[in-house]
Formats: structure tokens, sequence, C-alpha cells
């Protein structure tokens, strides 16, 4: 079956820092991949997607691009905030379905 | 333009008991999906419902249940509750069942079973 994985964390950077988390799939489709972000204590936000082989998702300074040589789709910000910190989930789609399989989550913590 | 919205926000049960959670689909949406999300987890799926019937089901036991409005609104159902179902339940609507549409999360229902 389909399945993501995600580098454990927590990842801890200081503000400014590069940030790279790293996300793999396995699926018997083409489908599409999703990164989203959980603030503490609400649910999930859609952060970027990207729907095709080589695509790339961007928003708010966060990149993703889908390698389906290497089948990833990992999660990249040149310079991460303080109120970047936050559960990150990588996520697929099989192609003719909208349900989600999810990772496990990769939580960031940025410090000043 | 009006977001998920999901209640209530936290809820306590004993085992055994039953409870029924709800969620708002965003406008424009007839597709909503329900998830489980354990503490420290991805979410995993439970259902999805698109135009009021079921079209889809997860590795879940009979005892979770839903429904659809006519309005896109949904229930989720849980049966003789356990301790493992404590956990956050997400909602997501759609626009449309399949076709890799987007789905948008609601803010959840934490649900303790003591």
């Amino acid at each position: 079956g389909d399945s993501v994985t995600q580098m454990e964390g927590p990842v801890t950077l200081s503000e400014e820092a590069f940030l790279t988390i790293n996300c793999t799939y396995t699926a018997t489709g083409y489908p599409s991949l999703f990164w989203y972000v959980q603030y503490p204590g609400e649910g999930l936000q859609l952060l970027l997607k990207a729907t095709k082989a080589d695509d790339k998702g961007s928003n708010k300074g966060f990149e993703a691009t889908y390698r389906k040589e290497t089948t990833s789709f990992h999660l990249e910000k040149g310079s991460v905030q303080v109120s970047d910190s936050a559960v990150y989930f990588c996520a697929l789609s099989e192609t003719g379905y909208s349900t989600l399989t999810f990772g496990k989550g990769t939580m960031l913590l940025v410090s000043p | 333009e009006t977001g998920v919205t999901q209640s209530p926000t936290h809820l306590i049960k004993t085992r055994g008991q039953q409870v029924t959670l709800r969620c708002s689909s965003q406008s424009g949406h007839n597709t909503v999906s329900w998830y489980q999300q354990a503490l420290g987890q991805g979410p995993q799926f439970i259902f999805q419902y698109y135009r009021e019937e079921e079209n889809g089901r997860g590795n879940f036991p009979p005892r979770f249940s839903g429904l659809q409005f006519p309005n896109y609104s949904s229930e989720l159902n849980v049966n003789a509750l356990e301790l493992d179902d404590s956990a956050l339940y997400l909602c997501a609507s759609s626009g449309k069942g399949g076709s890799q549409e987007t789905q948008y999360f609601g803010p959840g229902t934490r649900l303790l079973v003591l």
C-alpha cells in the first residue's frame, strides 16, 4: 500500500538557518504530493502541493520539488523564523482519489 | 468564505460510551473526509462521504460510522468507545470526490476516553 516516510524530529534550528525536511513516498500510481503544517493546538493547514513529476510547490518561502526518480518531496526554506515552529506533515493522494496518506510528522523548533 | 468548522472542540467520555462529532464543510464543497490523529502520529483516514454516500473507508472497525447531510455537513459516530480512541479527530472538505482535490481541514475535536 501507499506510504510516506519523513525524517524524525525534532529539528532544532536558529532563526535564519536553512531548513530541509526529508520526505520519501511509496505509491502504486502517480500521486499528488502535499506538505501540511500544524501549529500547536490547531488543525492542519495546506502549505504547498505538487501534482506531477518535476513540479515545484511553493508558499511563504517554503519550497518542495516532486522528484519521481527518487520518490521524494523534500521541504526547504532558506531562512526560518521563530513563527515557523510547528509540526510538518508530508502526504500523498493517489490518482483519482482525494484521500490522504500522511507521514508521521516532523516537529520544527526555531529559536531566536 | 467560511472554512471548515468542527464541534465540539474538546470532549471527555468513558469507555463503552458513544460519541458524535460534527463537521461543517467549507462553502461550495460536497465531499467530507474524517481522520484520526493519535498523539505524536500523522492523521489516519477513517472514511469519506460524497453527496451523502460513503465513498471510501480506511482500516477502522464498523463501530466507527458516519453520515453526510444534504447541506454536506457530516457526523462521525463512534460506539463502544475504547481507550485507544483518544485522539484528535479531523474533518476535511474538498470540492468533489476524486480527481486529487485538495482537502481543507478543520481545527479538530480532541476526544479523551477514560
